[in-house]
């Protein structure tokens, strides 16, 4: 079965600053999808950057970049100049083509500090 | 365009009782749709999917049961709650593909 590992619990940084939150997976397959979700205090599921596995470059979405390292089975999403709005948990998810499953990590509890 | 709608928002029940959520899809046909849990400072768990109406795919052997009695309506029971079933519940549809869209949550607390 797949795996998706966050292995920080929780990360900090301070507003205007950059973080990256790590995210691994484990597959044999070749062709899937990446995902980072944001989830703040509304619980609300919102997606933050998504990543075609057959695709070499990274995706980005204004300040939220990824390192897609696929021989490492590695997907860190790169926060720029945070934002206080950016404060939520960070789910990394991994969705393999044809299985019809989202599988997420643990998730990432960011805090952005003022 | 399409919506989501799952209620109700909060939810208190005592252990042993039953329960129902439903979850439905305004909007599209023929979405898959899925049941997650989230329990206190965890991550999201995939309980049930469905790929059309009265195909149920299940996870993870639980208390819970999941049903597809209509095309965009889909319905998360127990018989008999536990404690250890309280949790977030979310509900999310998809066209088929890894695009994922979720609804609102459900909050059950079982006491």
């Amino acid at each position: 079965a797949q795996t998706v590992t966050q292995s920080q619990p929780e990360m900090s940084v301070q507003e205007a600053e950059t973080v990256t939150l790590s995210c691994t997976y484990d597959t044999s397959e070749s062709d899937y999808y990446l995902f980072w979700y944001k989830q703040p205090p509304s619980r609300q599921m919102i997606l933050v950057i998504r990543q075609e596995a057959y695709k070499q470059q990274n995706a980005t979405e204004n300040r939220f970049s990824v390192n897609f390292q696929k021989a490492a089975k590695s997907f860190s999403l790169k926060i720029s100049d945070s934002q206080l709005g950016d404060a939520a948990m960070y789910f990394c998810a991994y969705f393999e083509g044809g299985s019809e499953k989202l599988v997420f990590g643990k998730g990432t509890k960011l805090t952005v500090n003022p | 365009s399409q919506t989501i709608h799952q209620w109700p928002a909060t939810l208190v029940q005592p252990v042993g009782s039953p329960l129902s959520l439903e979850c439905t899809v305004e909007g599209t046909s023929n979405p898959n749709l899925y049941w997650y849990r989230q329990a206190a400072g965890r991550g999201l768990q995939l309980l049930f999917y469905s790929v059309g109406i009265g195909q149920i795919s299940s996870e993870v052997p639980q208390n819970l049961s999941a049903s597809r009695p209509q095309d965009r309506q889909f319905i998360l029971s127990s018989k008999k709650l536990l404690l250890s079933d309280s949790g977030f519940y979310l509900c999310a549809w998809s066209e088929g593909n890894e695009k994922l869209f979720f609804g609102s949550g459900t909050q059950l607390s079982v006491l």
